[in-house]
């Protein structure tokens, strides 16, 4: 299909290891975000890229999380040392460009990330 | 495969009118069913909903779910203006954590 797709769709990690997570947007997409959501609560925004700009790092939780996005399109979060409470579900979502207003996310189906 | 589909898609109305915002769903070993409001970046969480016939209610916001039919309504009475956003519904599976989200309803409220 053409929606979005997050690779691998579970991963099972030992803690202190690193991990990389990767979303692949819906083409033409120039907007894409990062999520985690956590059991039983809401989505906690990480990062946000919007075309050649900086990204917004402001959700960051902590130094061990960072995130890249080549060429505009496919984007990868890193975390690093990974620890226990970074089990989540890691959402990715991608939009039309945003400029001064409101665009329709479009998610993927998240990576389920359990840190042993 | 699993969906959710929401209806309207897009919605425009003037303060103080009601809404009713609709999600329909199929997915595999349902759990439970999820509104956000998406104003900004980050979509707010409104409501999670497990259980048929009992209704969440926060201020003017309410939403209910029927687990037989499959579908979910979300309710915002005397609409603001900051009502206006995107509403997006999800399903999860019976462990929590395959989300699937439909396409959300964008609201409208006029002055």
């Amino acid at each position: 299909g053409a929606g979005v797709s997050q690779s691998p769709s579970n991963k099972v990690t030992e803690k202190g290891k690193d991990v990389e997570l990767r979303c692949d947007p819906i083409s033409g997409h120039t907007a894409l975000y990062w999520y985690r959501q956590s059991l039983g609560q809401g989505l906690e925004f990480l990062i946000y890229f919007q075309g050649n700009s900086a990204p917004d790092k402001s959700g960051l939780p902590s130094d061990r999380f960072s995130a890249e996005r080549t060429g505009g399109s496919v984007s990868t979060l890193t975390i690093q040392r990974t620890q226990q409470e970074d089990s989540a579900v890691y959402l990715c979502a991608s939009s039309l460009a945003v400029i001064g207003g409101l665009e329709t996310q479009y998610f993927g189906p998240g990576t389920r990330l359990l840190v042993l | 495969e699993d969906k959710v589909v929401q209806s309207p898609l897009s919605l425009v109305v003037h303060e103080g009118d009601t809404v009713t915002l609709n999600c329909s769903y199929e997915v595999t070993n349902f759990r439970s069913l999820l509104w956000y409001k998406q104003e900004k970046k980050a979509p707010t969480f409104l409501f999670m909903l497990t259980s048929s016939g009992i209704e969440k209610k926060s201020g003017r916001l309410s939403s209910i779910l029927d687990k037989k039919e499959l579908f979910s309504i979300l309710n915002i009475t005397a609409t603001q203006t900051g009502d206006s956003a995107i509403y997006l519904c999800a399903v999860t599976d019976n462990y929590g954590q395959n989300f699937v989200f439909g396409p959300g309803t964008r609201l409208s409220v006029l002055p």
